[in-house]
């Protein structure tokens, strides 16, 4: 079955800075990838998908995420963060038909004045 | 458009007591998922319904828990009786079909502490 780790537990930047999180997966055949937010109280909000094509993804809020098949990786970017990406964020994987997606623990994000 | 709704959005009650979680999908969504994700952790699958049929029921424990959705609609998730353990977020979330392209959208998830 598929999997996620995403290494970083907890991650603290200052505000203005870059940001990249962390995510392997492990699946045996193309994988559908995806990132979430969650803020606190919140429900998990799509950031970005991955299913083909073009390796370099563009999502909401200024997020963008790499595909690296070599490396079993989708590290998630943000070139200067804001206060308000202070969050939780999960890296999920599924197959084709999205009947079976695997969570991330999460990487929970602090955001410095 | 209205997201996806859950109630109640907070639980607390006492071990071996039953408890019911609400969802409603997102409307022309056929297929729900419901998840507990538990502290520091992803969510889990529990079940996910396309219409009104279980599909995916495998992660559901069955002993306590159970689950329908009448209608293909609106669903209910149910725990009796309640155990520690089950102390958690469940959440609901919806998506247009079951095919690997479809985003899954999140409803805010019902906080659930078992005492």
């Amino acid at each position: 079955a598929q999997s996620v780790t995403q290494p970083d537990i907890h991650i603290t930047v200052s505000e203005g800075a870059s940001l990249e999180l962390r995510c392997n997966y492990s699946y045996g055949a193309t994988p559908y990838l995806f990132w979430y937010v969650q803020s606190p109280g919140q429900g998990l909000q799509l950031l970005l998908k991955y299913f083909s094509g073009d390796t370099l993804v563009q999502g909401i809020k200024g997020f963008e995420a790499e595909f690296k098949r070599s490396q079993s990786s989708f590290n998630l970017r943000k070139p200067s963060v804001h206060w308000s990406d202070a969050a939780e964020y999960f890296c999920a994987v599924a197959k084709y038909n999205n009947n079976d997606m695997r969570f991330g623990a999460g990487t929970r994000l602090t955001v410095k004045p | 458009e209205a997201g996806v709704v859950q109630s109640p959005r907070y639980k607390i009650i006492e071990k071996k007591q039953p408890v019911a979680f609400w969802c409603n999908p997102i409307s022309g969504h056929n297929t729900l998922y419901w998840y507990r994700q538990n502290l520091g952790q992803g969510p889990e699958l529990l079940i996910r319904y396309e219409n009104e049929e279980a599909v995916d029921d495998s992660q559901l424990p069955k002993d306590r828990f159970s689950a329908e959705r009448l209608k293909g609609v609106d669903s209910t998730l149910k725990i009796q009786p309640a155990e520690l353990g089950d102390s958690a977020v469940y959440l609901c979330a919806s998506s247009l079909e079951s095919s690997g392209q479809e985003t899954q959208y999140f409803g805010p998830g019902t906080r659930l502490l078992v005492l």
